[in-house]
């Protein structure tokens, strides 16, 4: 099956440092990858669609200048959250879209962050 | 505005019983469905999922009933379980016009308690 992975699983940070998060498709080449962030009880809401070799596109509402989003790989894409704040603790999920598929897309086990 | 919207936001069903829960849409574009099965602190694991050109898809336990004029769909787990206690979403997405689905959309979630 499509194995995506995360790294790390959990973060703690002081306000105003970044953190990078590292998602990883572990068994297939995966050209678009979803960036994900769910708080405490709620749905999952799409942040961004990361594209290998090109500008990740943000959702509206999502600050790009604070979540950068690099694909440098066709199994490799990383979030970065800048200057956290308190505000930015949530879960982040990253998810890969199964290339044979063209729909499917397969959901890391996430990353908590929390910024104290 | 919520574009995919879940009912009921939690179930409790009786071990061996049928859990339904339902979504409803409002973008026509919308042509994937998907539904995940979260547990506390991990990632979505994809379950089942249907195209609008079929009304019913069964994947072992789980039904996918879709309903197309009405624009809704629902999950149907057969002979419940205890281990089936999750948290459950929908979701939907569209082909993009990069020849891959764009990002998912999904619904609040469903907490479903299976009683022993």
């Amino acid at each position: 099956g499509a194995v995506v992975s995360q790294h790390p699983s959990w973060v703690i940070c002081k306000s105003g440092t970044s953190v990078k998060i590292e998602c990883r498709s572990l068994d297939f080449q995966a050209t678009t990858m979803f960036w994900y962030r769910q708080f405490p009880k709620q749905s999952l809401m799409l942040m961004a669609t990361s594209n290998e070799g090109s500008k990740a596109t943000y959702e509206q509402g999502v600050e790009k200048d604070k979540f950068l989003i690099n694909h440098a790989s066709l199994t490799l894409s990383t979030l970065t959250v800048t200057s956290a704040h308190p505000e930015d603790s949530s879960f982040y999920i990253c998810s890969a879209r199964d290339p044979r598929s063209a729909y499917e897309q397969y959901f890391g086990p996430g990353t908590r962050l929390t910024v104290t | 505005q919520q574009q995919v919207k879940q009912s009921p936001q939690s179930l409790i069903v009786q071990k061996g019983g049928i859990s339904i829960i339902n979504c409803a849409y409002e973008n026509t574009a919308f042509d994937y469905f998907p539904w995940y099965q979260q547990f506390p602190g991990k990632g979505p694991a994809l379950l089942i999922a249907i195209r609008p050109d079929v009304s019913e898809k069964k994947e072992g336990r789980f039904t996918i009933s879709f309903n197309k004029s009405a624009k809704q769909f629902s999950l149907h787990i057969m002979d419940s379980q205890p281990g089936d206690s999750a948290t459950y979403f929908c979701a939907a997405s569209i082909m993009g016009s990069g020849g891959g689905a764009d990002g998912l959309t999904f619904g609040k979630g469903t907490h479903l308690i299976i009683q022993p």
